[in-house]
């Protein structure tokens, strides 16, 4: 089945140690999207990917990067993770936009633990 | 700026009829989103809303009024595995998802 899958599902981290959380996607989508969600409130989207361009949300703090090496895979880069950063980290894909709206395939999600 | 609104929580019986209000008030519209996420998983969509007017899929109907800003997600005959926080998302001009907090839903027998 055509899908989106992230590694871990749960990571824990150290205050300061940085963390990579992968993406993967056999749906062949365009678009790539990461997301930060903390209980009970929306999701908020960090950057995308637009085939290879890269667009950073204006809020997104310095310390999250992200690299997307090929279509399949986007990876997640926390520099020096706070404890603030503890939260579900949502990964999404769509088709490409310029065929017009598209719904969004989630991954699982990957709730990070800061110690 | 931008916003969506929608209740915090709403409680319901099960085997009966619940419908989720959500306003929003976008730049741009190309289009609304219903999502349904349970506790602790990825949202997983219901519905998309382009046109005016109910969309029905199943159990559950998407209603929109795009001069009202306004959409509602209706859920028939409840089951208990409908317990869900549902998430009314709109996607603007700029083909970007605006997200609401969710509303959780909560189903007693």
């Amino acid at each position: 089945d055509a899908m989106v899958i992230q590694n871990p599902r749960y990571q824990v981290t150290q205050f300061g140690k940085p963390v990579t959380l992968s993406c993967s996607q056999t749906l062949n989508h365009n678009v790539m999207y990461w997301y930060q969600q903390k209980s009970s409130q929306a999701p908020k989207l960090l950057f995308h990917y637009y085939d290879k361009d890269f667009n950073n949300e204006a809020d997104t703090p310095d310390n999250f990067q992200s690299r997307r090496p090929n279509t399949s895979f986007c990876f997640l880069d926390i520099r020096s993770p706070g404890l603030g950063d503890a939260a579900m980290y949502l990964c999404a894909t769509s088709e490409r936009v310029g065929t017009g709206p598209a719904e969004q395939y989630f991954g699982p999600g990957t709730r990070l633990t800061v110690t | 700026g931008q916003n969506i609104d929608q209740p915090t929580e709403m409680t319901a019986t099960e085997g009966a009829i619940v419908q989720i209000n959500c306003t929003y008030q976008t730049s741009g519209f190309n289009g609304l989103f219903w999502y349904q996420q349970h506790a602790g998983e990825a949202p997983t969509f219901l519905s998309y809303n382009v046109l005016d007017g109910l969309e029905e899929k199943g159990r559950f109907s998407s209603f929109l009024s795009r001069s009202k800003g306004y959409s509602y997600l209706l859920l028939k005959e409840l089951q208990m595995k409908d317990s869900a926080s549902y998430l009314c998302a709109v996607m603007d001009s700029n083909y970007q998802l605006i997200w609401g907090a969710g509303t959780k839903l909560i189903i007693k027998p």
